[in-house]
């Protein structure tokens, strides 16, 4: 069975400072892997996504993420925080061909100013 | 624009009256699924479906209907809803293979 654990229901960053937020998966099968955002009233948008290739992957608004099979993380981070990076983000993981994405319990972020 | 519509966005309910949620995208993809959000525990899948008239049960099914008569829609139906129902629904359309879910704006249900 799948899994993702997300460390950190809360991160607080100061605006201009890194954004580490962490995942770690459990597959037995090599992983699709995704980050979400959500801003708050708002659905879930996809900020980036691995499936196969590259392990550092680009995303939206300067977010990025390495696919790490040795520790099984998928972790996402950004050089400079952006108030308007507020919101809640979700790692999922999928398996190829299976459709069915399991969620991490999220991560809300908050940039003080 | 490819897009996932769900409706209503807001919906309060009283127990026992039976409701539906709607979900069309515009994507013609096979695979459509509902999951719900509730603090603490991200999301959970309710029902998925591979394809018309192909519908199957989630991690949470109990209490929900769904139907997929049409390719484009998924509606979601709560028969007898009750209070622990109360959360916030979406609707996802997945690409073949998987790669990739789009999902609609959400829809708070409040149960009371």
């Amino acid at each position: 069975a799948q899994s993702v654990t997300q460390l950190g229901s809360h991160v607080s960053v100061s605006e201009g400072a890194l954004v580490l937020l962490r995942c770690n998966y459990s597959s037995s099968v090599p992983p699709y892997l995704f980050w979400y955002v959500q801003y708050p009233n708002q659905g879930l948008q996809l900020l980036l996504k691995y499936t196969t290739g590259a392990t550092l992957v680009k995303g939206i608004n300067g977010f990025e993420a390495e696919f790490k099979k040795s520790e099984t993380s998928f972790h996402l981070t950004k050089p400079s925080a952006h108030m308007s990076d507020a919101a809640e983000y979700f790692c999922a993981v999928s398996s190829p061909g299976t459709y069915k994405y399991i969620f991490g319990t999220g991560t809300r972020l908050k940039v003080l100013a | 624009e490819a897009q996932v519509t769900q409706n209503p966005r807001y919906l309060i309910t009283v127990t026992g009256k039976k409701l539906t949620v709607t979900c069309s995208q515009n994507m013609n993809h096979e695979y459509m699924s509902w999951y719900r959000q509730d603090p603490g525990l991200g999301l959970r899948q309710i029902y998925y479906s591979m394809n018309v008239e192909v519908t199957d049960k989630g991690d949470v099914p109990e209490g929900y209907k769904v139907s997929r008569k049409e390719k484009r829609n998924f509606p979601l139906i709560l028969e007898s809803p009750s209070p622990n129902q109360t959360s916030l629904y979406f609707c996802a359309s997945t690409t073949p293979g998987g790669t990739e879910a789009f999902f609609g704006q959400g829809t708070r249900l409040t149960v009371v």
